[in-house]
């Protein structure tokens, strides 16, 4: 069965600053992908950034990148330049073939 | 292009009754699925629907169903409410058959049950 831990349950950090927010997963499967969600106040699931198993390059988008390591199955996800529309609740998950999103419990961040 | 829309946004039922959750997929989205996110249990999967056949399925009782029309929209049903079916319901519709592609999020339904 896949899991998906976020050890962080709350982080904060200070405007302009970059954090590093954590998620480690398990799976037996050899072709899954990786996505870390942010859940605003206003509830809606939004893709932050999505990573392919098979793929070695860390995928980037703009402020947002990860940090694949396939070996350890660890996959965190750095945010540089933090803003104040960065808080959020962030969950990383992970899916398999044609399976369901498995999510992580996520990950509370407060941008001050 | 309208995102994923979920009606009502929030809804109160008593114990016993039933409820229905309706989601309408960006179009062209064939595949749409449903989360149960609560603070205990976090985000829990319901099931997914692809081209009106039930392709998934989490691990919730049979009082949850739902079922995928003809233009993807979905609908999902809740007999006998329990207090733990207090949650946020979300719904979610993706493009393409084959996992990996982007899920998109609709905003919700808060759903209380007294």
């Amino acid at each position: 069965a896949q899991t998906v831990t976020q050890s962080q349950p709350e982080m904060s950090v200070q405007e302009a600053e970059t954090v590093t927010l954590s998620c480690t997963y398990d799976t037996s499967e050899s072709n899954y992908y990786l996505f870390w969600y942010k859940q605003p106040p206003s509830r809606q699931m939004i893709l932050v950034i999505r990573q392919e198993a098979y793929k070695q390059q860390n995928a980037t988008e703009n402020r947002f990148s990860v940090n694949f390591q396939k070996a350890a199955k660890s996959f965190s996800l750095k945010i540089s330049d933090s803003q104040l529309g960065d808080t959020a609740m962030y969950f990383c998950a992970s899916r398999s073939g044609g399976g369901n999103l498995i999510f992580g419990k996520g990950t509370k961040l407060s941008v001050k | 292009k309208a995102g994923v829309t979920q009606t009502p946004r929030y809804l109160i039922k008593t114990r016993g009754q039933q409820v229905t959750l309706s989601c309408s997929p960006i179009s062209g989205h064939r595949s749409v699925s449903w989360y149960q996110q609560t603070p205990g249990q976090g985000l829990q999967f319901l099931f997914e629907y692809f081209s009106e056949t039930q392709r998934n399925k989490g691990n919730f009782p049979g009082r949850f169903s739902g079922r995928q029309f003809s233009n993807s929209r979905s609908e999902m049903n809740v007999s006998t409410l329990e207090l733990g079916d207090s949650a946020l319901y979300l719904c979610a519709s993706s493009l393409d058959e084959v996992g990996g592609e982007k899920l998109f999020f609709g905003s919700g339904t808060q759903l209380s049950v007294l």
